[in-house]
Parts: C-alpha cells; structure tokens; sequence
C-alpha cells in the first residue's frame, strides 16, 4: 500500500498569512494526488484535482503542486473562512490511501 | 446540484450486520463509479470500496474484503454497503463519494458497533 505522510498535523496561522501543506508518498503516484478540506460536520471539499487542478468554484488563493512522491498546497492568503482541516488523497493505486490531515487553527 | 445522501444509520452489536445507503441527485449516476469511505473516531480517513459505473467491477480495503460488499442499483440513482460479520474497528464515519475522482462526497453516517 501506497502510504500518504501529511505535514504538519497542526498549523497555527493569521488572516492573511501564506501557509503549505505537505504530502509524501512512500512511492511515485504519477500526480493523481488531490486535496480536500473539511469542517465540522460537513462533507468533505475537493479543492485541488490531479496535483495542481482547482476544482470548479474553489477561490485561486488555493493551489497545488508536485510530483513524484512530493506535493503541496498553497494557501496563499488565509481568510477567515479557510480555518478547517486538510487532507490528501492518492488515487494512482487501489487501496486508495488518505494523509493524515492538518488542521489549520486561527493564531 | 450534485447531492450525496447517505442513511443507515445506527447501533449494532459486534458480529451483526447493517446496510448503508446512497442517495445521488444533479448528475448521471449511472456514468460514475462510487466509493465508500470511513473515517473512525479521532483516526485518519480509510477508503474502503469502488464500484464501477455498471457494476462490472468493484475493489475493496483489505481490511473489509470478504465482510462488506459494494453494490449499486442504477435505476434508483442509489449505492449500497452491505457490512456483514461487523467488528468494534468498524465503528466510524462512512462516507460515500463520486467517482475514481472523489470529486463530490456525502455528508456522512455513524456506524457504531458496540455491546
């Protein structure tokens, strides 16, 4: 199985703040990699497709990158709105495998 | 408006059985293959089953392969997850999502599996 290593776990951030995300996988996932975020008590959110494809109606201030077994998101000036918890998904090879997640606290 | 609906909710007790549902609305269900995911309490997300959009094939987790079975019923827009022989490491979040993509996923169901 393909393991996902997420980074940080946790983040503390102010509005307006450039932050990234990290996902490591243990092998080349040829960039099927997406990133979602979730809130409490909501369905899970694709932001970023395939690496670095913002996902229809999703603010530009979020992008991807990467390749390999390496990829980011970029969150390039925190709003309020984006204070949530992030995750990374591979979808190169089954079983489908998750990151850990980072959740993003206002500081 | 691509919806995902899941119910099933519930309690059961270790070794019993339970079905989840998938209700899909504001796309083609059946063009799409369908997963299942979960997410146990205070633990990391698990994907545990896809179907293809005409049920020709269908992968599972190791961890749920030959206890839970994937299926779909085109006709009503709706994905099932039939869990047999249900262990206490069950208990978790089950989420359903659209396509080998994930673009699109549920709000979620609680399986509790407790005596």
């Amino acid at each position: 199985d393909i393991q996902m290593t997420q980074s940080p776990s946790f983040l503390s951030a102010s509005v307006g703040d450039r932050v990234t995300i990290n996902c490591k996988a243990s092998q080349n996932i040829n960039k099927y990699l997406n990133w979602y975020q979730q809130k409490l008590g909501e369905a899970p959110k694709r932001l970023i497709y395939n690496t670095n494809n913002l996902q229809t109606g999703i603010p530009s201030r979020f992008s991807g990158s990467g390749s390999g077994t390496d990829y980011t998101l970029t969150i390039s000036s925190l709003q309020p709105e984006d204070f949530a918890t992030y995750f990374c998904l591979q979808h190169n090879s089954f079983p489908f495998t998750f990151g850990s997640g980072t959740k993003l606290e206002i500081k | 408006e691509v919806q995902l609906v899941e119910s099933g909710e519930g309690l059961v007790q270790p070794g019993s059985s339970m079905k989840l549902s998938c209700v899909a609305s504001g796309f083609t269900f059946s063009n799409y293959g369908m997963n299942w995911i979960r997410q146990a309490p205070k633990k990391g997300l698990e994907w545990i089953a896809l179907i293809y959009y005409d049920s020709s094939s269908k992968y599972y987790a190791d961890s749920v392969k030959g206890r839970f079975t994937i299926s779909r019923d085109n006709s009503k827009n709706t994905l099932y997850l039939e869990m047999n022989s249900l262990r206490s490491e069950d208990t978790a979040m089950y989420y359903c999502a659209k396509s080998r993509l994930f673009d699109y996923w549920g709000q979620g169901v609680m399986v509790t599996v407790s005596s």
